[in-house]
């Protein structure tokens, strides 16, 4: 079964920074490319960005709202991607989800992970 | 931007009744290689979208065929032939023939009459 389980959310001031994982289990995890989105609270869904897979070598792609401050990673040995966020804004407050990603389509989402922006 | 539109964004239902979600968007969203890259989610109240839907009309593994996706060029629609209870929260939308970004219709919010 495939699963993926986001971690390290939480409360952090402004301007501060904070890194999410992404573990997979149940697939073949190098092989996939993972995309990342977030959903504010009672809004939709924003695509923040991708990190592919080795093959199409394990490159990102920032969405502009994001692309200056987040940045994508991967451990493929342990099954693990990364969300690195600096100097986070209130507007930043979400719920952050991880996606499969298997090319122009997402499959399998995580449950989130909520990152609170606040003083 | 491919910008995607839904309607309606409210769709009260009454149990056993059918229900219509449409999706529109402002390109067309057929692939370079032939294909439609339009896919339908459901997110219940605190969870995680799950995708019901891929390339217009492909059920995902698990999906009732109470759901079916159609539509061609820009305009795309998902039914439920008979609404379950089960069934309420919000659908969206999303295209990825014009990635990036994915872009995601507004959400419909399903609730049951």
């Amino acid at each position: 079964e495939v699963q993926l389980v986001e971690s390290g959310g939480g409360l952090v001031q402004p301007g501060r920074s904070l890194r999410l994982s992404c573990t997979g289990s149940g697939f073949n995890f190098g092989d996939f490319g993972m995309s990342w989105f977030r959903q504010a609270p009672g809004k939709g869904l924003e695509w923040l960005g991708l990190i592919r897979n080795n093959v199409y070598g394990g490159t990102p792609d920032y969405a502009a709202s994001v692309k200056d401050r987040f940045t994508f990673s991967r451990d493929d040995s342990n099954r693990v991607a990364y969300l690195q966020m600096n100097s986070l804004k209130t507007e930043d407050t979400a719920i952050y989800y991880c996606a499969r990603d298997i090319r122009l389509q997402v499959d399998y989402w995580g449950p989130g992970t909520l990152v609170a922006v606040s003083t | 931007d491919v910008v995607m539109t839904q309607s309606p964004l409210s769709l009260p239902v009454t149990l056993g009744q059918p229900a219509s979600i449409s999706c529109r968007s402002s390109q067309g969203l057929v692939y370079s290689d032939g294909n439609i890259y339009l896919s339908w989610f459901h997110q219940r109240p605190g969870q995680s979208p799950r995708r019901l839907i891929y390339k217009v009309s492909y059920r995902d593994s698990g999906v009732p065929e109470r759901f079916s996706g159609s539509g061609s060029g820009t305009d795309f629609t998902l039914k439920i032939s008979r609404v379950e209870a089960d069934d309420v929260g919000v659908y969206y939308c999303m295209q990825g023939t014009h990635w990036p970004p994915y872009t995601f219709g507004q959400g419909t919010k399903l609730e049951i009459k």
